[in-house]
């Protein structure tokens, strides 16, 4: 069946740093891949987008890979802020199918 | 509205009882979807809507879950004979244009308690 692993323990990093998130998936062919951020009390906010043909897609201090052979798609937050503190989402969505797939996300906890 | 907004926000029932969740997406968004969030989960697909057309139901888990979308704007979820394991957030989100690819916007969602 298909399955998305994200990092179930929290990452701890210090103010300033790159974050580095990480999804992995197995059993599943997407044609895109979308990031979400979530806040506690809220609903999933939409980050970024990549496409199965890209590699790499950037937006500001936000930067998103995609390795179709790894299966494999890095999420990465440079110039960390406390502000950047949430719960990180992965999704996926297949060929012709408009449902979202969710991994369980990531916490990321950004110290001063 | 500025955004999807849901109610009631928090819901507590009785075991047996039905339930209706609303959704009002934004305005002029053709799909809406519906998602279901436990606790320290991501949201769990389980239906959605382009206008009022119903197109993929895979998600929902038994008959008692149904969801309409009549008018193709506010969508209602409804819970028939509600069971405890029916208790979690239920999140609804919509999105622009029929486009594969577009992000999709999700409201505050229901909290939903079977006791």
């Amino acid at each position: 069946s298909q399955k998305i692993e994200q990092n179930s323990e929290a990452l701890n990093i210090q103010e300033g740093k790159t974050a580095t998130l990480t999804c992995n998936y197995t059993n599943y062919s997407p044609a895109y891949l979308q990031w979400y951020r979530q806040d506690p009390g809220r609903g999933p906010v939409f980050l970024l987008l990549i496409r199965e043909n890209e590699k790499e897609k950037r937006k500001e201090r936000l930067k998103v890979t995609f390795d179709t052979t790894l299966k494999q798609s890095l999420f990465h937050i440079t110039a960390s802020q406390p502000a950047d503190s949430a719960t990180y989402l992965c999704a996926l969505g297949g060929f012709g199918r408009r449902a979202l797939t969710f991994g369980s996300g990531t916490r990321l906890q950004v110290q001063p | 509205g500025a955004g999807v907004s849901q109610s009631p926000r928090y819901k507590v029932t009785k075991r047996g009882q039905d339930v209706a969740l609303r959704c009002d997406p934004i305005s002029g968004h053709v799909s809406l979807y519906w998602y279901r969030q436990a606790l320290g989960q991501g949201p769990e697909f389980l239906t959605y809507f382009n206008y009022e057309a119903q197109q993929d139901k895979s998600g929902l888990p038994n008959d008692r879950f149904s969801a309409e979308r009549p008018e193709g704007s506010i969508s209602t979820l409804t819970i028939q004979r509600t069971e405890q394991r029916d208790s979690a957030m239920y999140r609804c989100a919509s999105s622009s244009q029929t486009n594969t690819y577009n992000e999709q916007f999700f409201g505050p969602g229901t909290r939903l308690t079977v006791l």
